[in-house]
């Protein structure tokens, strides 16, 4: 009931195109999900998060939408970028425990 | 601010000696996470604490595996014996409770070679 299952594993979008990462989670408890940003030899980074009450969030390229009744979330980047390529982490989390998912390797071409 | 502060940054070692993984959280947040990230598993939390006293430790792996938090400002994450499947990525993640959102702010990770 812990776990968050996130896909595709790895990701290859051309430049200029839509990037769209997937996640559901099981515990109707979680109350807070986040997508984290990660780059090679850095840790992870708060890209950009969303609560259950809304079904969608934008942020720039970034948008979380989030389908509260099938437990689904899922990233979209437009306009995806070389800059964009890194490792995407969705998350849910309630109280101070975050539980991740497994994380998509994202891949831009020029 | 300069955020989370992990050392070392890297360690070789060998298998059965001790490791210790430091970390000094943001000033001001009440909360510490331990993690581990692998290729096969992951980022796994180990341990998080908050003002300084343990919560969950369900994601320890063994026994091999302590964590300490003697203040508000520094934390240790203990190996011994150290075998070569703990090798990863450590990182350490601070955070300040505000409503239900829980930003977690990562330090750079210690990536540690067992051999």
């Amino acid at each position: 009931q812990q776990q968050v299952k996130q896909s595709p594993q790895s990701l290859i979008v051309q430049k200029g195109g839509i990037s769209i990462i997937n996640c559901a989670y099981e515990n109707t408890a979680f109350d807070y999900f986040p997508w984290y940003q990660q780059f090679p030899g850095k840790g992870p980074a708060l890209l950009i998060a969303i609560r259950p009450d809304v079904s969608e969030k934008k942020e720039g390229r970034f948008t979380i939408s989030f389908n509260k009744s099938a437990k689904q979330f899922s990233l979209h980047i437009m306009d995806s970028q070389p800059g964009d390529s890194a490792t995407y982490f969705c998350a849910a989390s309630s109280a101070s425990k975050i539980i991740f998912g497994s994380g998509t390797r994202l891949s831009i071409r020029p | 601010d300069a955020g989370v502060i992990q050392s070392p940054r890297h360690e070789v070692t060998e298998m059965g000696q001790e490791v210790t993984l430091r970390c000094k959280p943001i000033s001001g947040h009440d909360y510490l996470f331990w993690y581990r990230q692998t290729m096969m598993r992951g980022l796994e939390l180990l341990i998080y604490f908050n003002n300084n006293v343990p919560i969950d430790d369900s994601g320890m792996p063994e026994d091999r595996f302590s964590a300490k938090m003697p203040n508000a400002s520094f934390s240790t994450l203990k190996i011994q014996p150290s075998e070569p499947r703990d090798s990863a990525v450590y990182f350490c993640a601070s955070s300040i409770l505000a409503g239900v959102y829980n930003e977690q702010f990562f330090g750079p990770g210690t990536r540690l070679t067992v051999l």
